[in-house]
């Protein structure tokens, strides 16, 4: 059974540009999840969607960071402008219905950004 | 409000150790208690899971107890190997906040020959 995918793996891009991340969440799950993880702030929660809807955004860090979920197979994480303190692991997970079911993770986006 | 601490690291222990990583909770429902593994370079993946109080999770040689009278799950193995090296978080799930996670802060476990 396939995963959830992120790509691309590893992200490295200087400050200013932009920064999209991608996510594919297992078939069937309609929760979608989006974590960064750093050394200094370990595993936040960034924002999280139900049924395509986002229900919690307010772990994002500010403006210049905005996630979409156009439909059940795909959400995006986007920075713009990106900058030298986004460098982090960004991982998306999602949960399929129902109480009490875990959380599957994505091998994760390593993004550095000079 | 929910929450999940758990005790700090690093733990460094010799292969064939006994393994303790403690866990404590604060929740406003019914919460599941997780254990998540880390291993480098890699996303977490579940490794045990308890859905109601007294009920053990078990994986790969360890385990947990859902304890709510002490609101723990403490994460335990017998014998540790090399290949545990990882870090391990504990999570719940509250039933009043639908599929949101609740994460500790992680636990690194370094296992030597």
């Amino acid at each position: 059974d396939a995963g959830v995918i992120q790509s691309p793996r590893h992200e490295v891009t200087e400050m200013g540009q932009e920064v999209t991340l991608r996510c594919k969440p297992i078939s069937g799950h309609n929760s979608l999840f989006w974590y960064r993880q750093t050394m200094m702030r370990g595993l936040e929660l960034l924002i999280y969607f139900n049924n395509n809807v986002p229900i919690d955004d307010s772990g994002m860090p500010e403006d210049r960071f905005s996630a979409k979920m156009p439909n059940a197979s795909f959400s995006t994480l986007k920075i713009q402008p990106s900058e030298p303190r986004d460098s982090a692991v960004y991982f998306c997970a999602s949960t399929g219905g129902g109480l009490n079911q875990p959380q599957h993770f994505g091998d994760g986006t390593r993004l550095s950004i000079l | 409000g929910n929450s999940v601490t758990q005790m700090e690291g690093p733990v460094t222990l010799s292969e064939e150790a006994f393994l303790t990583i403690n866990c404590t909770y604060t929740a406003t429902g019914y919460p599941s208690l997780f254990w998540y593994v880390q291993y480098p370079g890699e996303g977490l993946q579940l490794l045990l899971k308890a859905t109601k109080a007294d009920d053990k999770g078990s994986n790969k040689g360890f385990e947990a107890t859902y304890r709510k009278e002490t609101t723990s799950f403490h994460l335990e193995k017998g014998s540790v190997q090399v290949s545990d090296s990882a870090v391990y978080f504990c999570a719940l799930s509250d039933s009043n906040t639908g599929n949101q996670f609740y994460f500790g802060t992680g636990t690194s476990l370094t296992v030597i020959p």
